[in-house]
């Protein structure tokens, strides 16, 4: 199985900080990495696919970038809404498999 | 605009059949090149992937959970269905069923999940 490691495991930020979020692969993935965002009690929501590709209705402050084993996940300017667990995941061998989740908090 | 939603007990016995369906509306499907995913997440913790039926039927499981794990897909219906057999406390958790969403791209078939059902807790206890 691929393993992927994100870091940091969570990061205090205020409004309007720019938040960088790491995502490393145990394997090239080639560009084959997507990121979700996670509130409380609701379901994963795609942000990013196919590591830079900024789904539709997404704010364009987030971005997303890497090839290879190094991905980030850039939230240029932190809003309210944002404050969510994010996610990355790698589709480029089954089994599927996620991140450990970045939880951003309120500082 | 594609919904799905999870339904079954919220409940089940040690030793016994976690089953669960998810429903498709808004489309059907049979329609696109689209595979259906289960995936789950223990309360405080990250999401696992269980596997994913196609349209004709083709699986994909985890190989930490292929020996209990059984997904179908019923057309007719616009449903998919996962059965977990021998469940004990460590399969307590959200379930979420996804659409495995492909993409042919110049540099290959490319996946990912979206949209998600709202997630259906299952809890594991006598």
């Amino acid at each position: 199985d691929i393993q992927m490691t994100q870091s940091p495991s969570s990061l205090s930020a205020s409004v309007g900080d720019r938040v960088t979020i790491t995502c490393r692969a145990s394997q090239s993935i080639s560009s084959y990495l997507n990121w979700y965002q996670q509130k409380p009690g609701k379901a994963p929501k795609l942000l990013i696919y196919v590591a830079s590709s900024l789904q539709s209705g997404v704010p364009s402050r987030f971005s997303g970038s890497g090839s290879g084993t190094d991905f980030t996940l850039t939230i240029s300017s932190l809003q309210p809404e944002d404050f969510a667990t994010y996610y990355c995941q790698q589709s480029y061998s089954t089994p599927w498999t996620f991140g450990q989740g970045t939880k951003v908090e309120f500082k | 605009q594609v919904q799905l939603q999870e339904s079954g007990p919220g409940l089940v016995k040690p030793s016994q059949t976690l089953s669960l369906t998810c429903t498709v509306s808004g489309g059907s499907i049979s329609s696109g090149s689209y595979y259906w995913s289960w995936i789950r997440q223990p309360a405080g913790k990250g999401l696992e992937w269980i596997g994913r039926i196609y349209t004709s039927g083709s699986t994909n499981y985890n190989p930490s959970l292929k020996s209990r794990v059984t997904i179908s897909i019923d057309t007719s219906k616009n449903q998919f269905s996962l059965k977990l057999t021998s469940v004990t406390a460590a399969d307590t958790a959200v379930y979420y069923c996804a659409r495995d969403y492909e993409i042919t791209m110049l540099r290959g078939v490319m996946y990912w999940f979206d949209p998600w059902g709202q997630g259906t807790l299952v809890t594991v206890s006598s």
